[in-house]
């Protein structure tokens, strides 16, 4: 079966430091993979999608990047985070070129002080 | 663009009673629907899909949706609410083989 697994659950990190948040998944091959970013009462924001190594795709401008170095490896990054940078970070795959749903892993809670 | 809307952003119910999550959504072609639930500090969990076929599809947990094309609707029900149904729940509508848009989501409270 599936799984999907993100870290660090829980991070705390001071304004202008640097970020980085890994999703990895198991037990598929070519996956879609994306990441969102969740504030409260505003749902979920897709923030980058990848279809396949090095492929990304940029949903919102901002200070955060994406890479993806390994088929099932899914990162997201910044040089320097602000404020506005906390909030709950998702990571999810889907079967590639299909319309199967996605899946989720448990998030990582990040706090900018 | 797609675009889905849940009206309603909190909703209280008796433990016992009957739920309906309302959504409503705005697709050009045939949409691939979903429900998701998620507990706090949770990631998002399936409830159940609408890709095609019968317009009423049943779920985990006792859930069901309803997709009602002239509605532009996919409600969400359960005949009676357990307190560990307490959650956020997401509508969500499929773009192609890539992007899911979804819902602000609706919080549930079950009181006893």
């Amino acid at each position: 079966s599936q799984t999907i697994h993100q870290w660090p659950a829980t991070l705390v990190q001071p304004v202008g430091s640097p970020l980085s948040l890994e999703c990895t998944v198991e037990g598929t091959s070519n996956p879609n993979l994306y990441w969102y970013r969740q504030a409260a009462g505003r749902g979920l924001q897709l923030l980058f999608y990848s279809v396949g190594i090095g492929q990304i795709s940029s949903e919102v401008p901002q200070n955060l990047s994406a890479s993806r170095p390994q088929d099932r490896q899914f990162i997201l990054s910044s040089k320097k985070l602000l404020l506005s940078d906390s909030g709950f970070y998702l990571c999810a795959w889907s079967r590639p070129r299909t319309n199967q749903p996605q899946h989720f892993g448990d998030g990582t809670r990040l706090s900018i002080l | 663009a797609q675009s889905v809307t849940q009206p309603d952003i909190h909703i209280t119910v008796s433990e016992g009673a009957s739920l309906e999550l309302r959504c409503n959504y705005s697709y050009g072609a045939t949409p691939y629907l979903f429900w998701y639930v998620q507990s706090p500090g949770q990631g998002l969990q399936l409830l159940l899909k609408y890709f095609s076929g019968d317009t009423l599809v049943q779920g985990i947990k006792g859930f069901e949706a309803e997709f009602k094309r002239s509605q532009s609707s996919f409600n969400l029900r359960k005949p009676s609410v357990h307190w560990s149904d307490a959650a956020e729940y997401f509508c969500a509508v499929g773009q192609g083989y890539q992007k899911v848009t979804f819902g602000i989501g609706t919080k549930l409270q079950v009181i006893p």
